[in-house]
């Protein structure tokens, strides 16, 4: 069964302190890892696609990382808008209908 | 944008009564998603259809039927609600990646409240 881990479930940073938010899944084969961001009463808005180890993906302040096992979302000086939950999930090798397994999500609060 | 709509957007039933959610999409998306999510458990999917008429299960489908009679809409619905299918449901389409995936995008979502 495909797993999906995220880490913390929630993080308070002040404008311009960079972090990391992780992803840890386990998964029979990997097509694809997938990063959103989901804003309050809103659903969630596609980020990056991410394949195979070593791969990193970038928008902005945003910089997503892929290994086997793992993936990093890092948000470099951040500032208030980029507070949201940000979400991970995997598809596998086997999905026949590209179905996905979602992490439960990081809610991340910059304040200024 | 992916082009996909929802209605309603909200909606408060009472117990024991039916409910019908209607996604509607138009760009001709073959692959379609009902998700629910929870505080908690994140998002979980309910059913999916990949054409018209065929439409499989998801991990949470229990008390939930789809259907759908043509490409653009995408329908579920409670048979008789209950007070655990309060959520938000979030309908999704995807399409092809770069590499043989398959990336998902969501409409904005119905607040269902069952009391």
């Amino acid at each position: 069964e495909d797993q999906v881990t995220q880490s913390p479930e929630a993080l308070r940073l002040q404008e311009g302190e960079s972090s990391s938010l992780n992803c840890s899944y386990t998964v029979s084969g990997l097509r694809g890892l997938f990063w959103y961001r989901q804003d309050p009463g809103k659903g969630p808005e596609f980020l990056f696609t991410l394949y195979s180890a070593g791969e990193e993906k970038e928008k902005e302040r945003l910089k997503a990382t892929l290994t086997k096992k793992e993936s990093f979302l890092h948000i470099t000086a951040p500032k208030p808008e980029d507070s949201a939950t940000y979400l991970c999930a995997v598809q596998a090798l086997n999905s026949g209908y590209s179905t996905l397994t979602f992490g439960k999500g990081t809610m991340l609060l910059v304040s200024p | 944008d992916a082009g996909i709509t929802q209605s309603p957007r909200h909606k408060v039933t009472e117990t024991g009564t039916p409910v019908t959610l209607r996604c509607h999409q138009t760009e001709n998306h073959r692959y379609m998603y009902w998700y629910r999510q929870d505080p908690g458990h994140g998002l979980r999917l309910i059913h999916y259809s990949y054409g018209v008429k065929d439409t499989d299960k998801g991990e949470v489908s229990d008390g939930y039927s789809v259907s759908r009679s043509k490409t653009e809409d995408f329908l579920l619905t409670l048979e008789s609600a209950t007070s655990s299918q309060t959520s938000v449901y979030f309908c999704a389409i995807s399409e092809p990646g770069d590499r043989g995936s398959y990336e998902q995008y969501f409409g904005p979502g119905t607040r269902l409240t069952v009391t």
